[in-house]
């Protein structure tokens, strides 16, 4: 059982450049997440995705887009990458019902020159 | 106010000890709680959840949670140092899909 995946684990990118982060689940949760952790610091929310076809901003949605392609996928995208960017990113999901539980990625470590 | 406040640390503690997680929150819809643990490096992980007022216990980990006061907190007895780690607070609001995390308290346990 995978659970969630993200790709890339890490990516270095230089001021300006865009990116797509990707998040897949193969749990058939309802719900999806992105999150942002900076060093030392909480999570942040970034976007969230309650279900399919639908998306929401978070606490720090500003200069990141969000696409729930299906069920499975909520993507990530740095239109123009800043070095205030540089963060370690988390997808995670949730049933959205019963099991309360967050399954999380891995993790994308992302810098930005 | 920040949605979810929780004292940042380091909190130090002697092997052994009990340590004190704090967590308020300001949503007073809220009606779930939740506590993840977070090694270095690694992706969080549920510990604790609780959704009732009172406390509730599991092995060395009790959370406790007053829904007036709006605060939930973590008590860990006999410390160990595999306990060394970051705690997030995390209840869940009114808007039940909209998951905030506090800021973390860092815990280590010192030898």
């Amino acid at each position: 059982n995978a659970g969630v995946t993200q790709t890339p684990k890490f990516q270095v990118l230089k001021t300006g450049q865009s990116m797509t982060l990707q998040c897949a689940q193969d749990m058939n949760h309802n719900s999806m997440y992105w999150y942002r952790q900076d060093p030392g610091m909480g999570l942040r929310l970034i976007y969230y995705s309650a279900s399919e076809g639908t998306t929401d901003k978070g606490e720090v949605p500003n200069g990141y887009n969000v696409s729930r392609l299906n069920k499975r996928e909520f993507s990530l995208r740095l239109e123009s990458a800043a070095p205030s960017q540089t963060s370690v990113y988390f997808c995670a999901s949730w049933k959205g019902q019963g099991d309360e539980k967050l399954f999380f990625g891995s993790g994308t470590q992302l810098s930005v020159l | 106010q920040k949605e979810v406040e929780q004292n940042s640390g380091p909190l130090s503690v002697p092997e052994g000890a009990i340590a004190s997680l704090n967590c308020t929150y300001s949503d007073r819809g809220s009606q779930s709680f939740f506590w993840y643990r977070q090694y270095s490096g690694k992706s969080p992980e549920l510990i604790m959840s609780i959704y009732s007022n009172g406390d509730k216990e599991d092995g060395r980990f009790t959370a406790q949670l007053n829904k007036a006061s709006q605060y939930v907190s973590l008590l860990i007895r006999d410390s160990q140092p595999s306990d060394s780690a970051t705690y997030l607070c995390a209840p869940r609001g009114s808007s039940a899909s909209k998951i905030i995390f506090g800021s973390g308290t860092r815990l280590s346990i010192r030898p």
